[in-house]
């Protein structure tokens, strides 16, 4: 059974700093493309980021392009999500989602729980 | 960006009566060389994450009850939930995968009349 599970969700200040986790089990991690998608309270869904399976190729939404940094360990069967100079707007649930390809254009199956991150003075 | 528009925001249909949520795109998401539509269907329910009930606009992922089914081509798709039942209470949301950045339409709750 796919299995993805995130940690590293809390509270912190604008301008602070996070580092998300995806723990991945139950397939071959790197066969596949791996994407984080938010949801701010009460909103609908924003794709975040995706690495492709190999981990060559990684694209951002423009809301997060040079404050947020897509990573992989293969080897660890995690991905990361390297949030900086955060905002009150990046306030979401952060979902790690697995493509159903190795390339960056995917749909997502299936979906952690997510984990909570409020940026809050 | 291609922009997935839901309509409507919410409606409430009576148990054992179609429900029916519509989705268009600001261009086409279907790849010529292929001719397949790249468009996928969500279903998320309180407290819980999204998961996908149909891709390429009209395949049923495997599991999900036949009541549920996709159609439409090109910028206009529609999900259709043919006999609503009380636990498909939830917000469905629409999603493209045929170009960078990935876009969701804004959801269409769906409720018991």
């Amino acid at each position: 059974e796919v299995q993805l599970l995130e940690s590293g969700g809390g509270s912190v200040q604008p301008g602070g700093s996070l580092r998300l986790s995806c723990a991945a089990s139950g397939f071959t991690f790197s066969d596949y493309a791996m994407s984080w998608v938010r949801q701010g309270p009460g909103k609908g869904l924003e794709w975040v980021s995706v690495m492709t399976g190999s981990g060559d190729n990684t694209h951002y939404a423009d809301s997060v392009r040079g404050r947020f940094t897509i990573s992989r360990d293969n080897s660890k069967n995690t991905l990361y999500l390297q949030m900086n100079s955060l905002r009150a707007e990046d306030t979401a649930v952060y979902y790690c989602a697995k493509g159903r390809y190795a390339e960056a254009y995917n749909y997502f199956d299936p979906w952690g729980q997510g984990t909570m991150v409020t940026v809050s003075s | 960006d291609i922009v997935m528009t839901q309509s409507p925001d919410s409606l409430a249909v009576f148990l054992g009566e179609r429900a029916t949520i519509n989705c268009k795109s600001s261009q086409s998401v279907l790849f010529s060389s292929n001719n397949k539509n790249y468009l996928a269907w969500y279903q998320q329910k309180p407290g819980h994450p999204p998961k996908l009930l149909i891709n390429w606009a009209s395949t049923r992922k495997s599991g999900v009850p036949d009541r549920f089914s996709g159609s439409g081509s090109g910028t206009n798709f529609t999900l259709t939930v043919s006999s609503l039942q009380a636990e498909d209470v939830a917000v469905y949301y629409c999603q493209q995968y045929y170009s960078i950045p990935l876009t969701f339409g804004g959801g269409t709750r769906v409720e018991i009349k």
